[in-house]
């Protein structure tokens, strides 16, 4: 069965500095996709980024980018010039190729400091 | 702009007392979704249609059902809740590619449920 670890519960970060959230995840399949989601405080859960694991080149989304080390399923998030609308909560998920379900991660909670 | 609604935003209700959570979609996506998330913790995943077809998550309740009478709309009923079932209820649509892939998947602001 596939796992998906953040083990970071909380991280903090002072305005317009880079964070960066890490995710591991196991499996035996080649065809996945992984995901990083964000639910502020209101509670709405936003897609950030996506990656198709056949895809080496790392996905960005403005601010936002992963390093995905397909090898060591490794899928970290580093979110540039932090703004304090990125607190949040941080979901890393996995999904297999042909699939529907969403494999979770426990979740991090980033703090962004003034 | 094309989204996800869930109605209504809060509701409270009463042990035992029949609910129904409602979602509408105008993405025109053919999954859709039902989870559960408590308090700091990852959305649970309890059930989802792909176009008519129901697929029940093993661990899911049987005191949770789900109608979905058109594409667009989606109900989650919870038949007797207690205590233990307080929680947020996300919906969330995807669409399924052409070779049955599920695609990404979009979500609702969520219904905060409340049980006295």
């Amino acid at each position: 069965a596939q796992t998906v670890t953040q083990s970071q519960p909380e991280m903090s970060v002072q305005e317009a500095e880079t964070v960066t959230l890490s995710c591991t995840y196991d499996t035996s399949e080649s065809d996945y996709y992984l995901f990083w989601y964000k639910q502020p405080p209101s509670r709405q859960m936003i897609l950030v980024i996506r990656q198709e694991a056949y895809k080496q080149q790392n996905a960005t989304e403005n601010r936002f980018s992963v390093n995905f080390q397909k090898a060591a399923k490794s899928f970290s998030l580093k979110i540039s010039d932090s703004q304090l609308g990125d607190a949040a909560m941080y979901f890393c998920a996995y999904r297999s190729g042909l699939g529907y379900q969403l494999i979770w991660g426990a979740g991090t909670k980033l703090i962004i400091k003034p | 702009d094309a989204m996800v609604i869930q109605n209504p935003r809060y509701q409270v209700t009463q042990f035992g007392k029949p609910v129904t959570l409602s979602c509408s979609q105008t993405l025109n996506h053919n999954v859709m979704y039902w989870y559960q998330q408590k308090s700091s913790q990852a959305p649970k995943l309890l059930f989802h249609y792909y176009d008519k077809d129901f697929n029940n998550e093993a661990d899911t309740p049987d005191n949770f059902q789900s109608r979905r009478p058109n594409t667009s709309f989606c109900f989650l009923d919870i038949r007797s809740p207690g205590l233990g079932d307080a929680a947020m209820y996300l919906c969330a649509t995807s669409r399924a590619g052409a070779s049955g892939r599920g695609e990404t998947q979009y979500f609702g602001p969520g219904t905060r449920l409340l049980v006295l």
